[in-house]
């Protein structure tokens, strides 16, 4: 089964600050990933799939990027309501794996 | 608009068997490119993806949890449900269903979720 790693697990910003979150794949998966934020105590909510394509209705201040093994997610300036925890997670061979999740919270 | 609504026992024993139903509404498991989804998040931890039922009857599921996980659906009913036997404290989590869809041929996206349902696993 693919594996995914994130780094960093956790880190600590400041509003207005640019973050960018890693995501690697044991395999190749081409372009299927995607993000989800989770706030403490909500369901996760999609971000952005297929590597790259925001969902609608999220803000442009997020984007993706990758292809393969190796995505990120780039939060451009960081805003109070997006301190959460960040998951990956990949599609392929008709399967999910989630990522064990990058913590961002308040410097 | 689509919802899912997770519904279960909140306790259950160490050895017994769980069984959480996912009742869904504002889509048809019947539609080409449509997938009922099962996550799991213990406290504190991160998300699991489980299993997942799709529109073509095909079932997929977790290899670390395969031998344990069973999928069925109720057409009629518009539920799908999760058997996870021979449950353990380890299983304590919360249970989310959530609708999966295709954004392109054969590949799939989960977008909308259910709100969760706690289960703990203690004698």
């Amino acid at each position: 089964a693919i594996q995914l790693t994130q780094s960093p697990s956790s880190l600590s910003a400041s509003v207005g600050d640019r973050v960018i979150i890693t995501c690697r794949a044991s395999q190749a998966i081409n372009s299927a990933l995607a993000w989800y934020q989770q706030m403490p105590g909500k369901t996760p909510k999609l971000l952005i799939y297929d590597a790259s394509t925001l969902e609608s209705g999220v803000p442009s201040r997020f984007s993706g990027s990758g292809y393969g093994t190796d995505f990120t997610l780039t939060i451009s300036s960081l805003q109070r309501e997006d301190f959460a925890t960040y998951y990956c997670q990949q599609f392929n061979d008709y399967l999910f794996t989630f990522g064990p999740g990058t913590t961002v919270d308040i410097k | 608009q689509i919802t899912l609504k997770e519904s279960g026992p909140t306790l259950v024993k160490p050895s017994q068997t769980l069984t959480l139903t996912c009742t869904f509404s504002g889509f048809s498991l019947s539609t080409r490119g449509v997938g009922v989804a099962w996550i799991r998040q213990p406290p504190g931890k991160a998300l699991e993806w489980l299993a997942l039922f799709y529109w073509d009857d095909d079932k997929r599921y977790s290899p670390s949890l395969k031998s344990r996980l069973t999928l069925t659906k109720d057409t009629s009913r518009n539920q799908v449900v999760l058997t996870m036997s021979n449950m353990d404290p380890v299983d304590t989590a919360t249970y989310y269903c959530a609708h999966s869809g295709a954004y392109r041929s054969g590949l799939y996206r989960i977008a909308n979720w259910g709100q969760g349902a706690l289960v703990t696993v203690s004698s």
